[in-house]
């Protein structure tokens, strides 16, 4: 059974310009997330999707970000106008049902912004 | 809001030496409570979980018992291998905030010698 997939698995762009990461969830599973990973903030919740409804995205940041899910099959995070800060490791993580069953996270994208 | 404290920074053991990894929680409902391990240029790989007080979770060795007196989920293993040597992140999943997202403490970096 595959896991949850992610591509690219690095990525890198320039100050400016914009980035596309996607995630194709664990067959069978209704929720997806995304979260950022850095060093210095560690794992940071972005947002969340539900039978491809946004449920949670009060961690995403109110710039640039977006997040979409139109089908049960992938999810999309787009940054726009890209800035050196948004430089991180961003994983997905898919689960049964959303709520408290167990999240399963991807291999993650690496994402540098020169 | 929620948070979670763990072991800060490194513990360096050697094989077949007993491990201890604190996480301690402040949440305002009744979360349950995950360890993920993540190895280098991987995603968190879910360990296990405990959802409710007194109920201990256990994988390959390691395990933890939800204390929610004492408001922990401390991580151990009694005899530890070198290949246990990765990043060990205790995590909250709280619904009492109507959210299926997951606060992750800031990690712990292990190193097993042989």
């Amino acid at each position: 059974n595959a896991g949850v997939i992610q591509t690219p698995r690095h990525k890198v762009t320039g100050k400016g310009q914009e980035a596309t990461l996607w995630c194709e969830p664990i067959s069978g599973h209704s929720a997806v997330f995304w979260y950022r990973q850095t060093i210095v903030q560690g794992l940071e919740f972005l947002t969340y999707f539900r039978n491809q409804a946004p449920i949670d995205d009060s961690g995403m940041p109110k710039e640039r970000f977006s997040a979409q899910m139109p089908n049960q099959s992938h999810s999309t995070l787009k940054i726009q106008s890209t800035q050196p800060q948004d430089s991180a490791v961003y994983l997905c993580a898919s689960s049964l049902g959303g709520g408290q069953d167990t999240q399963y996270f991807g291999p993650g994208t690496r994402l540098l912004v020169l | 809001g929620d948070s979670v404290t763990q072991t800060e920074g490194q513990v360096a053991l050697s094989e077949e030496d007993f491990l201890t990894i604190h996480c301690n929680y402040s949440a305002s409902g009744y979360p349950a409570l995950f360890w993920y391990v993540q190895y280098p240029g991987e995603g968190p790989q879910f360990l296990f979980r405990a959802s409710r007080d007194k109920e201990k979770g256990s994988s390959r060795g390691f395990e933890a018992t939800y204390n929610k007196e004492a408001t922990s989920f401390h991580l151990q293993k009694a005899s530890v291998q070198e290949s246990d040597s990765a990043v060990y992140y205790c995590a909250l999943n709280n619904t009492g905030a109507n959210t299926g997202k997951l606060t992750f403490g800031h990690g712990t970096i292990l190193r097993v010698h042989p």
